[in-house]
């Protein structure tokens, strides 16, 4: 069974630094594109960024390029956000979620239950 | 960047009612390569179709999904009462990957 848990949310003020870690378990990590994903409080999905399976390929929405980054780590089975320059936008529950395949243009189908971000002065 | 439309924004119908969601693309969706989800709130999304039309593991035959290019549909074919919640439309097949601001289906 996929299980995804997230950490690293919290209050940050704006133009400060947060790290969100995803540990995965009951999968081969190593085989699967990772995504994240985040919704902002009463409001629809926005997709962040993916990974490719081996970290070869990354790709980040518009809304975040040059502030965040993903990454992962195959040895430790865990998925990795940087987010710098944070902005009251960015608030948000982030989700980290398994692409159905090892490439990127494959869809989220497992997903972790989310780290609550919220950036605030 | 693709922008995804939904209509309608809020779907109300009754338990055993056939449901029709609309996801309209900007431009064209590389390969087809459009999911649909479904949201209950407080709850993580759930896969139901990938690649425009193949349904993901474990779900029931009464979700279909069709189109191609830049016109896309959910059909639900009778509604149950589980089924009652947000359906987001998803490409994945141009970065950066788009959500639609999804269709809310409720209980007339």
């Amino acid at each position: 069974q996929v299980q995804l848990v997230e950490s690293g949310g919290g209050v940050v003020q704006p133009g400060r630094s947060l790290r969100l870690s995803c540990a995965a378990s009951g999968l081969t990590f190593s085989s699967y594109a990772m995504h994240w994903v985040r919704q902002a409080p009463g409001k629809g999905l926005e997709w962040v960024a993916v990974i490719s399976y081996d970290g070869t390929y990354k790709f980040n929405a518009d809304s975040v390029k040059g502030r965040f980054t993903i990454s992962r780590d195959n040895s430790r089975n865990t998925l990795y956000l940087q987010m710098n320059s944070l902005r009251a936008e960015d608030t948000a529950v982030y989700h980290c979620a398994r692409g159905l395949c090892s490439s990127t243009t494959c869809p989220a189908d497992s997903w972790g239950q989310g780290t609550l971000v919220t950036v605030s002065s | 960047e693709i922008v995804l439309t939904q209509s309608p924004a809020t779907l109300s119908l009754s338990p055993g009612e056939r449901a029709t969601l609309s996801c309209g693309a900007s431009q064209s969706v590389s390969s087809n390569y459009l999911a649909w989800y479904q949201q209950k709130p407080g709850l993580a999304p759930r896969l139901l179709i990938y690649d425009a039309s193949n349904r993901a593991t474990g779900i029931p035959d009464r979700f279909s999904g069709s189109g191609s290019g830049t016109d896309f549909t959910l059909t639900i074919s009778r509604l149950e009462p589980e089924d009652f919640a947000v359906y987001y439309c998803h490409q994945y097949g141009s970065s950066p990957f788009t959500f639609g601001p999804g269709t809310k289906v409720d209980i007339k």
